[in-house]
Order: structure tokens, then C-alpha cells, then sequence
């Protein structure tokens, strides 16, 4: 069973702050994902990692960076949280393939509120 | 660019109906995988089922099947005698062959089943 487990369900910080949102899986994937979910816009990818030291940025970066120091974990870093990264993250890893067809499994979630 | 497009937003049936979730994709590339993923109101999306764009192949796994048919380029989810556990926003995904990115997603069907 693949397991992917983020650090916090629920998390409120204050504007300004550095937010360290974590990541681990267990089924040794390559690639790695962040995305955050709203209302009304879907799944977004930020950044997603496909090996250790390595990322790429997704469709909204802005304001985030990512770190990847071993295989299992994915860390999501908001260096100077604002009201509007107020977002459920989702954390997602999958197998490196050739072809695209990997499913990505997802983790349960970190609603993030920053007020 | 490839865009997917899940017309309906909400979707309200009384338990055991027949109900069919829409999902239709753009695409120029000929290979490509199509996902769905169930999201229960506890936050975390399920992997459901992975497609490639080479089987067209309908699939049934218990009450559920898809029917995928490339001459209208949609992917389309039905449950069968629905029933209150299936109450959740359901999302149909799409990545385009040999890329290691992101999945596209729709915007998501809130499906809610009521007894």
C-alpha cells in the first residue's frame, strides 16, 4: 500500500512568518509534487522534485521553495507567508517512468491558514 | 494546450440512481493517460483508475466504469446505484505521454448522495 504522509492536517500561521510544510512517502518514488487546492481553480502545481537536489517549477512558484535532501521527503517552504497562500496543500509522489503514465498517489492534505 | 473540462460543478442524486460524471479533454499529442481521482471530504484524492490513450477499452470495477472514446476526446465516470459513501468531489486528470510533470486536472464534480 503506498503511503504518503504530510506533517500537519491543519496549520495557522501568521503573516510574515517561514512555513515549512513536509512530505514523506514510503514506496521509494522518484518524483515528488506540490500542489495547493482552491475553490473553484482546481489542483496547482507549485514544484515537483524527479530526484534528491533536484526541482522544477510548476505553474505557480511564486512565493515558494522546495527542498529535497533525501529520497522520501519533499518540503514545501513559504518564506514569508501571506494571506493569500491561505490553501489546502497537497503533497504527491510517483514512480520516474519513460512514458508519462505514472499515477501519482497523494497524501491527505494541510489546510494552511495565515492570518 | 491541453485542457481538461469537467462541465458539471455539482451533482445532487438520492441513493441508488445511476449517475455519469463527465470529463473531457484537448489534446494534440497521441499519447497521453487520462486518471480520475476521488476526493472524500476528509481531503485526500484517491488514485481510482489510469488510462492510455492507445485503450480504448471500457472498464467496470464493481460499480464503477468509464467509458473512454478518443473520436470525442472524453472519459467519462459512471456509478451505479450510487450510495451515500460515494459522496465526494471527483477529478478527472490528464498527462500527456513522456512528460514527468504535472497532471492537468478538471476543476472537480461535487457529487453529493443523499439517502
Amino acid at each position: 500500500d503506498v503511503k504518503v504522509t504530510q506533517s500537519s492536517r491543519y496549520l495557522v500561521k501568521r503573516t510574515g512568518e517561514k512555513v515549512f510544510l513536509e512530505c514523506v512517502q514510503d514506496m521509494d518514488h522518484e518524483n515528488m509534487f506540490w500542489y495547493r487546492q482552491d475553490p473553484g481553480l482546481g489542483l496547482r502545481l507549485i514544484y515537483f522534485s524527479y530526484d534528491v537536489k533536484m526541482k522544477e517549477k510548476g505553474d505557480i512558484p511564486e512565493g515558494y521553495s522546495v527542498s529535497r535532501e533525501k529520497k522520501e521527503r519533499f518540503s514545501l517552504i513559504l518564506e514569508s507567508a501571506s494571506t493569500n497562500q491561505t490553501s489546502m496543500y497537497l503533497c504527491a509522489s510517483g514512480h520516474l517512468g519513460l512514458a508519462g503514465g505514472e499515477t501519482q498517489y497523494f497524501g491527505p492534505g494541510t489546510r494552511l491558514l495565515v492570518l | 494546450a491541453q485542457k481538461v473540462t469537467q462541465a458539471q460543478t455539482e451533482i445532487s442524486v438520492v441513493e441508488k440512481e445511476d449517475v455519469t460524471l463527465d470529463c473531457v479533454y484537448e489534446t494534440r499529442d497521441t499519447t497521453y493517460y487520462l486518471f480520475w481521482y476521488k476526493q472524500p471530504p476528509s481531503g485526500e484524492l484517491v488514485f481510482l483508475i489510469r488510462r492510455n490513450s492507445f485503450d480504448e477499452q471500457n472498464e467496470i470495477s464493481g460499480r464503477y466504469s468509464w467509458n473512454f472514446q478518443k473520436s470525442t476526446s472524453s472519459f467519462n465516470f459512471t456509478i451505479t446505484a450510487s450510495q451515500v459513501v460515494d459522496s465526494a468531489v471527483y477529478f478527472c486528470a490528464f498527462r500527456n505521454g513522456g512528460s514527468q510533470g504535472n497532471l492537468i486536472f478538471g476543476k472537480g464534480t461535487k457529487l453529493s448522495v443523499k439517502p
